[in-house]
This record gives structure tokens, C-alpha cells and sequence, in this order.
């Protein structure tokens, strides 16, 4: 069972295009975040989302904590094709033994075509 | 300040052999947790140490371990390694305060490649 179900999987686009990936759950996470990995290297931090309705945004990137922080979203603005990566979003369940656990979603692969 | 620096980058074992990653966290932070990666299962917990102990392990056999010096960094041993133990082995430091705002950031990976 995935714990944290990341969506869409594959997102294709021209470039000057919106998209928004959509990250959920049923379980409530103590903080989220979303990372961006490039083929070959580690997954870099974009974000850190700790508070319930909380939203973020970094330049054109808006990220939103769910009210109940069960979901998680990424909108990017006027994509460009230096947005194309791996989108990555991972949290840490509250409450149990979760120390230095990520629980990460299946990360969305996106593509922004000049 | 330096990022997370994990050595080699790259590694091509066979089958049977043994391999031991090494991970220098960010300067300060204390706890180093580690990761799998591969297409099919995405990233996966490994386990997590701090101040030399293990606090928090994932679903791996026992083939894999790991240990932390005084010095934060951390090592990951793999024995007797399988075709399937071919990924991209993460490493991520992080203060370990168990803080909501406590974030881990990653190194480049080890890529394992077991033929």
C-alpha cells in the first residue's frame, strides 16, 4: 500500500503552460515537503510545508498544505523547459517511530517541451 | 556551508561480493538517514541513525547495515549483494531534533550497479 499517492505519474507540456501535481493521503503527516531530482544526482529540497493550510509559493512555484495535512499540491506557472525533472513529494507520518523516515510518493515525471 | 557528500559515485560489483558506501553529512547536522532508489519501487527507507545509534530501520534483510562515527558520518554495508541490490543508494543529514521543520537534504547517491 502506497502511503503517499503522488499524481499524474507522466505530465508532457509546451512550454509557457500550467500544471499542478497532486500529492495525497489518508494518514496525517507532522510535515511535508517536495523535492526536484535531476537524472543521476540526489533529490534537491524545494519546499518544507508544516502547518495546515499553509501556502508557499517560490516564484512560479505555489505549493499547499492540505487543512487536515493529509494532501499536498505543486502548481507551476508558465512551466519552462528548465522545470523538466523528477517531482518528488515525501513527508514523515505523525505520531509511531517515524525518526529520519521519509515516506516518499511515486514521484511525477514532468517534461516541458521549448 | 558544504552539502551532503556521499562516496563513490559510482560502483560495479558482481554477485556475492560486499560494498560499503560512505555519506559525510552537512556540517552540524547529526542525523543521516539512507535510501534506495530504483525505477520499480521509487525511494524506500533504509534506516536512520543518529548520535551513532540506530534509531529507525525499514523493511530491508539484514544484509543491510549501517553504522555512524563520532564525527556524524555514516557508512552502509550490503553483503552478499543480488542482481536486484543494483540502485541509487540516497543519503540525507538533517539536525534529527524531531522538529516539524526539521528537513533532510540529500546527497548526490552512490549508483550500485551489481552484474
Amino acid at each position: 500500500t502506497q502511503l503517499l499517492e503522488q499524481s499524474p505519474q507522466f505530465l508532457s507540456i509546451q512550454e509557457g503552460e500550467n500544471l499542478t501535481v497532486y500529492c495525497n493521503s489518508s494518514s496525517v503527516f507532522s510535515s511535508l515537503q517536495w523535492y526536484r531530482q535531476e537524472p543521476g544526482e540526489g533529490p534537491v529540497l524545494l519546499v518544507t510545508v508544516v502547518t495546515g493550510g499553509e501556502v508557499k509559493k517560490l516564484k512560479r512555484l505555489t505549493f499547499q498544505f492540505g487543512d487536515a495535512r493529509k494532501d499536498s499540491s505543486l502548481h507551476i506557472t508558465a512551466a519552462q523547459p528548465g522545470d523538466t525533472g523528477l517531482y518528488l513529494c515525501a513527508g514523515e507520518i505523525l505520531g509511531g517511530t517515524s525518526y529520519g523516515k521519509l515516506t516518499f510518493g511515486q514521484g511525477t515525471i514532468l517534461t516541458v517541451h521549448p | 556551508k558544504a552539502g551532503v557528500t556521499q562516496t563513490p559515485r559510482y560502483l560495479i560489483k558482481t554477485r556475492g561480493q560486499q560494498v560499503t558506501l560512505s555519506c559525510s553529512p552537512i556540517s552540524g547536522h547529526r542525523s543521516v538517514s539512507w535510501y534506495q532508489q530504483t525505477p520499480g519501487q521509487g525511494l524506500q527507507f533504509l534506516f536512520e541513525y543518529f548520535s551513532e545509534t540506530q534509531r529507525n530501520k525499514g523493511n530491508f534483510p539484514g544484509r543491510f547495515s549501517g553504522r555512524q562515527f563520532s564525527n556524524s558520518r555514516s557508512e552502509m554495508n550490503v553483503s552478499t549483494l543480488e542482481l536486484g541490490d543494483s540502485a541509487l543508494y540516497l543519503c540525507a543529514s538533517s539536525l534529527g531534533q524531531q522538529r516539524r521543520t526539521d528537513t533532510q537534504y540529500f546527497g548526490p547517491g552512490t549508483r550500485l550497479t551489481v552484474l
